[in-house]
């Protein structure tokens, strides 16, 4: 069966810091991986996602980034963490096509 | 811009009845709808998956239905129980299979018991 890891679980950074979050996939290969933001009070967003090493895609222009090193490891990152990237960080992984995406526990980030 | 709206942002009812959670969304040409549900501080646990091609999907007490042509979507849930309070996401697929999803902001379902 396939399983879906994000860490940290929680995480609590000063403005101005940087950022590395990371999903990874076990029992697939190939998947489509995606990362989303919910921000309070806000549906999710997605922010990237990627259907293959080294190709990532932007939805939203922001001072976040994302790399997918390996085939099942996604990783968000920032340089210098705003107070508006404070929210609930989530991995999602889909096979190719047009099927059920299936999501991480999240990571909750709050920028102080 | 394609938008997914839901209605309504929140219920509460008492244990026991049948209800309706209605999702609607500006252009017909989606790939899938998809109906999630999410506990508090939690993930999303993928409940439906109805592909554009069909009407509706079933699973246990769960039904969601698909008219692409109104742009709508609704989730029956029959025979409520208090494990069933969470909130409840309607997201669609509108730019093909690898595409991300877009998302309502969900209705906040309280089963009363």
């Amino acid at each position: 069966s396939q399983t879906i890891h994000q860490w940290p679980a929680t995480l609590v950074q000063p403005v101005g810091s940087p950022l590395s979050l990371e999903c990874t996939v076990e029992g697939t290969s190939n998947p489509n991986l995606y990362w989303y933001r919910q921000a309070a009070g806000r549906g999710l967003q997605l922010l990237f996602y990627s259907v293959g090493i080294g190709q990532i895609s932007s939805e939203v222009p922001q001072n976040l980034s994302a790399s997918r090193p390996q085939d099942r490891q996604f990783i968000l990152s920032s340089k210098k963490l705003l107070l508006s990237d404070s929210g609930f960080y989530l991995c999602a992984w889909t096979r190719q096509g047009r099927e059920t995406q299936y999501f991480g526990p999240g990571t909750r980030l709050l920028v102080l | 811009k394609q938008e997914v709206t839901q209605i309504p942002a929140a219920l509460s009812v008492p244990e026991g009845e049948n209800l309706v959670l209605n999702c609607s969304f500006t252009d017909s040409a989606i790939y899938n709808l998809q109906w999630f549900r999410q506990d508090p501080g939690k993930g999303l646990t993928s409940l439906l998956l109805i592909q554009s091609s069909q009407r509706e999907q079933t699973s246990g007490r769960l039904n969601a239905s698909l008219d692409k042509s109104s742009g709508r979507s609704t989730l029956y849930i029959a025979a409520s129980q208090p494990g069933d309070s969470a909130t409840y996401l309607c997201a669609v697929s509108f730019g093909g299979g690898a595409d991300g999803l877009t998302f309502g902001k969900g209705t906040h379902l309280i089963i009363q018991p």
